[in-house]
């Protein structure tokens, strides 16, 4: 069974930083690009990047809304994804969810975790 | 970027009525190359995280039941249910996956009536 676990959310002044975490099972993580994505308070979904496979690069793409504060990486000999979040801001509150990215280069998200809230305010 | 856009943003239906959901994109989602269509559908219940039910525009997910179904092509996409049932009432986004930034249509909320 696919699970995805995130941890590391809590409340964080602006400016801070914070990390998160996404433990996978349940699949041969090092085969699968990841993905982050988030939600705000009673808003939409937002896509804020994803991590390729190595057989792909392994290379990564953010939101606009996030590049050069935020820092995706994977570790596969523990199936670990991470979200290295910098220079928070307000507007970076939100639920924050792993998804397993399914395709080549270009994925839609087939399983995702069950979120961690990231609250940013002094 | 590709904006998607969906209508209604709410819609009510009775109970074993048909639902239908539509998703436009800002510019065509079909790859020529591949002849496929990059967009997705997800279902998000209360308190839940998404929960994928198309892609390829029309390919359901294992385990998603056969009333739900997509269709379009280009930049004109629908999700229909065919006879809703109670615990269909959700959020709905569709997605597009043609280039990045991957974007979300900005939700519809299914009630029932």
């Amino acid at each position: 069974e696919v699970q995805l676990v995130e941890s590391g959310g809590g409340l964080v002044q602006p400016g801070r930083s914070l990390r998160l975490s996404c433990t996978a099972s349940g699949f041969a993580f090092g085969d699968f690009a990841m993905s982050w994505a988030r939600q705000a308070p009673g808003k939409g979904l937002e896509w804020v990047g994803f991590i390729r496979s190595k057989a792909y690069g392994g290379t990564i793409e953010y939101a606009a809304s996030v590049k050069g504060r935020f820092t995706i990486s994977r570790d596969d000999s523990k199936s670990i994804a991470y979200l290295e979040m910098s220079s928070l801001k307000t507007e970076d509150t939100a639920v924050y969810y792993c998804t397993r990215a399914h395709g080549d280069y270009l994925y839609y998200f087939d399983y995702w975790g069950q979120g961690t809230l990231v609250t940013v305010s002094s | 970027d590709i904006v998607m856009t969906q209508s209604p943003d709410s819609l009510a239906v009775s109970l074993g009525e048909r639902a239908t959901i539509n998703c436009k994109s800002s510019q065509s989602v079909l790859y020529s190359s591949n002849n496929k269509n990059y967009l997705a559908w997800y279902q998000q219940k209360p308190g839940q995280p998404p929960k994928l039910l198309i892609y390829w525009a029309s390919t359901r997910e294992s385990g998603v039941p056969d009333r739900f179904s997509g269709s379009g092509s280009g930049t004109d996409f629908t999700l229909t249910i065919s006879s809703l049932q109670a615990e269909d009432v959700a959020l709905y986004y569709c997605q597009q996956y043609f280039n990045t930034p991957h974007t979300f249509g900005q939700g519809t909320k299914l009630e029932i009536k």
